[in-house]
């Protein structure tokens, strides 16, 4: 069965600390990999993606993921967080050159401190 | 460009009771997913439509149901509304050729009593 997994439900850390993110999948076949956020009050939003090239994907704010093939995984990291960036991470797939449902994780609450 | 828009934004119903939630997808976006995220969980497909037709489904029961108009805008209707389908209800648009990142709108967070 499809699904996706993320290692942390809840984070939390102080302001200027290192953030990395787990997130490994099950999906035969080739995916696109997503994360998205979603700030307090607000909708989810797409921070980076992932469709096929370099494994090292740049997104907004500062954040980065690395897609590992041969581990099924797609980390999320920034090497210093903010306050503002509190908010639920979810990691999703979906299947590549198909249909486009997306697959979530349960999501991870990250909270950072000032 | 204006982005994914819903309606209501909340909205409280009783247990067997019926429920139509609207959406309209970012300009240009001809393709309508829809998921249920319930409290404390990733989003849930419910299913997509393309074309004004229901293209793929998740496992989700009859009583979930949806339309697509041709100015690309879609409803989501749940029948017989259970305690259990309380939960923020969002609508995805994309593009159908090549559009294989969807964009959220705000959701409708349903409240079932």
């Amino acid at each position: 069965a499809q699904s996706v997994s993320q290692h942390n439900h809840h984070v939390i850390l102080s302001e200027a600390a290192s953030l990395e993110l787990g997130c490994n999948y099950s999906y035969g076949g080739t995916v696109n990999l997503f994360w998205y956020v979603q700030y307090p009050g607000q909708h989810l939003q797409l921070l980076l993606k992932y469709f096929s090239g370099d494994p090292l994907v740049k997104g907004i704010k500062g954040f980065e993921a690395e897609f590992i093939k041969s581990k099924f995984s797609f980390n999320l990291r920034k090497p210093s967080v903010q306050w503002s960036d509190t908010a639920e991470y979810f990691c999703a797939v979906n299947r590549a050159g198909g249909y486009n449902k997306l697959i979530f994780g349960a999501g991870t609450r990250l909270a950072v401190h000032p | 460009d204006a982005g994914v828009t819903q309606s209501p934004t909340h909205l409280i119903k009783t247990r067997g009771q019926q429920v139509t939630l609207r959406c309209s997808p970012k300009s240009g976006h001809d393709t309508v997913s829809w998921y249920q995220q319930a409290l404390g969980q990733g989003p849930q497909f419910i299913f997509q439509y393309y074309e004004e037709e229901e293209r793929q489904r998740g496992n989700f029961p009859d009583r979930f149901s949806g339309h697509q108009f041709p100015n690309y805008s879609s409803e989501l209707n749940v029948n017989a509304l259970l305690l259990g389908d309380s939960a923020l209800y969002l609508c995805a648009s994309s593009l159908a050729s090549g559009g294989e990142t969807q964009y959220f709108g705000p959701g409708t967070r349903l409240l079932v009593l």
